[in-house]
């Protein structure tokens, strides 16, 4: 069983403000996706990385997934309100997922 | 596209009842999977399906069962509910990795 390990369990923050988030492994993913999980609601795909060292940017949001594939960041630039949420990153494993305990970002105007 | 649609939205049974938590995908995924949610434990998966016919179990499958006979259709059934199952249950689907998923707007069941 692939452990994730998230950091940190809880942010919070200013609107204006940048955030990093942290997911690791002791081993290889396979691939690494993160979510947002708003309240009362299912996680919302955010962005999926495969290849060692990519890059993915989403608006404000940037992801990187490590050389060696065994770790993986999330980064906030410029927080808005609308940020706030649980961020997931989840290991798949060809159809058997793993969790990171999540990363609640709380965005204060 | 309706997406991953669960129901019902909420559930109060007895302890020693039995029910059925319904999930549909109309997005033609191969990939679907139950999962709980509870406060400090996180998301954990009970049991997933990587096509019809095919089913196996994850980290917590004990008390829940799973048949997947359509692509369509993947119901969890609880067969004698206890109050440890007090919980919120997501299902998801995928085309596939390492496609991501697509989340239902989960089942609130209390177990009393």
């Amino acid at each position: 069983t692939q452990l994730l390990e998230q950091s940190p369990q809880f942010l919070s923050i200013q609107e204006g403000e940048n955030l990093t988030v942290y997911c690791n492994s002791s081993s290889v993913f396979s691939s690494l996706q993160w979510y947002r999980q708003e309240p009362g609601e299912g996680p919302v795909l955010l962005v999926t990385v495969v290849t060692g060292g990519e890059v993915k940017k989403l608006k404000r949001l940037t992801f990187q997934f490590g050389d060696a594939r065994k770790d993986s960041s999330l980064h906030i630039t410029a927080a808005q309100t609308g940020d706030t949420g649980l961020y997931l990153c989840i290991s798949d494993s060809w159809g058997k997922l793993q969790f990171g305990a999540g990363t609640q970002v709380v965005v204060t105007p | 596209n309706a997406g991953v649609t669960q129901t019902p939205k909420f559930q109060v049974l007895k302890t020693g009842q039995s029910m059925t938590l319904q999930c549909a995908q109309d997005m033609n995924h191969e990939y679907m999977s139950w999962y709980r949610q509870d406060p400090g434990m996180g998301l954990r998966l009970i049991h997933y399906s990587v096509g019809a016919g095919i089913t196996d179990q994850g980290e917590v499958p004990n008390g829940y069962n799973v048949s997947r006979s359509t692509t369509e259709d993947f119901p969890l059934r609880l067969l004698s509910a206890a109050p440890s199952q007090t919980s919120v249950y997501f299902c998801a689907s995928s085309p596939g990795s390492p496609s991501g998923y697509t989340f239902g707007s989960g089942t609130r069941l209390t177990v009393v």
